[in-house]
C-alpha cells in the first residue's frame, strides 16, 4: 500500500519570503500522480498544484513549484513570495495513474500547518 | 455551477442515532469520492463511485456506514447507530477525470 509521509508538522515564513514543504511516499508503482492540496481554517480544501510521475519537468502554478525527485520518492513545494493568504494546512496526496490496476483514492499526509507572519 | 455542495455543515447528533449527509457533485463528474478528517489529520479514503457504481470501499467502511449515488448524480453517505468515534469531518470530492479531485466544504459530524 502507499504511504505519504510529510515530516514537518508546522512551518512558519515570513511574509515576501520563500519556504519549502517536505513530502515523501512510498509505492511501488511506476506511473501516478502527486498533488499538494491546501486546507486554509474551516474552509474547502483547493488543489494548489499537480505533477504527473512520467513528466521529467517539475511543475510550476505562479510563486507555486514543486521538486520531484522520483528515484527519491520526493515531492517537496516551493512557495515564493508568501503572502497571509497562503497560510493554511497543506497536505500531500497520492493517486495511482489509471492503467495501473491501481486503486483511484488520493492517499493524503498528515499535513504541515504553514503561518505567514506579517 | 458553483462546485460541490455538502449537506449539512454542521450535524450534532447523540449515540446511536442514524444521519445521512448528501453530496452533490460538480456537473458532469462521474466520479465521486468521501474520505474522513480527524483533527490534525489527513482525509482518509472512505468510498467512490464511478457513475451509480460503487467501485471501491474502505476496510474503515464498517458495516455500520452505507453510500449511494442513484442515478449518478448526487450521493448520500448513511451512518447506523451512531458512535463517539465517528465523530469528524466528512468530505466529498468529485472528478471528470483521474487528475484532480474537486472538494466540498464538508459535514462536521459531532457525536455526543
Amino acid at each position: 500500500a502507499q504511504t505519504v509521509t510529510q515530516s514537518q508538522p508546522e512551518m512558519s515564513v515570513q511574509e515576501a519570503e520563500t519556504v519549502t514543504l517536505s513530502c515523501t511516499y512510498d509505492t511501488s508503482e511506476s506511473d501516478y500522480y502527486l498533488f499538494w492540496y491546501k486546507q486554509p481554517p474551516s474552509r474547502q480544501m483547493i488543489l494548489v498544484i499537480r505533477q504527473e510521475a512520467y513528466k521529467q519537468q517539475n511543475a510550476t502554478e505562479n510563486r507555486f513549484s514543486v521538486n520531484f525527485q522520483k528515484a527519491a520518492k520526493s515531492f517537496s513545494l516551493k512557495i515564493s513570495d508568501s503572502q497571509l493568504g497562503d497560510a493554511a494546512m497543506y497536505f500531500c496526496a497520492y493517486r495511482s495513474a489509471r492503467g495501473q490496476g491501481g486503486s483511484e483514492k488520493l492517499v493524503f499526509g498528515k499535513g504541515t500547518k504553514l503561518t505567514v507572519n506579517p | 455551477d458553483t462546485g460541490v455542495s455538502q449537506d449539512p455543515r454542521h450535524k450534532i447528533t447523540k449515540r446511536g442515532q442514524n444521519v445521512t449527509f448528501r453530496c452533490d457533485p460538480i456537473s458532469e463528474h462521474n466520479r465521486l469520492y468521501w474520505y474522513r478528517q480527524t483533527l490534525g489529520q489527513g482525509p482518509e479514503f472512505l468510498t467512490y463511485f464511478q457513475n451509480e457504481a460503487q467501485l471501491e470501499k474502505s476496510r474503515l467502511l464498517s458495516d455500520r456506514f452505507s453510500a449511494e449515488r442513484p442515478k449518478g448524480s448526487f450521493s448520500t453517505l448513511e451512518i447506523q447507530r451512531t458512535e463517539q468515534g465517528d465523530s469528524a469531518m466528512y468530505l466529498c470530492a468529485s472528478s471528470r477525470t483521474t487528475a484532480e479531485a474537486f472538494f466540498g466544504q464538508g459535514t462536521r459530524l459531532t457525536v455526543v
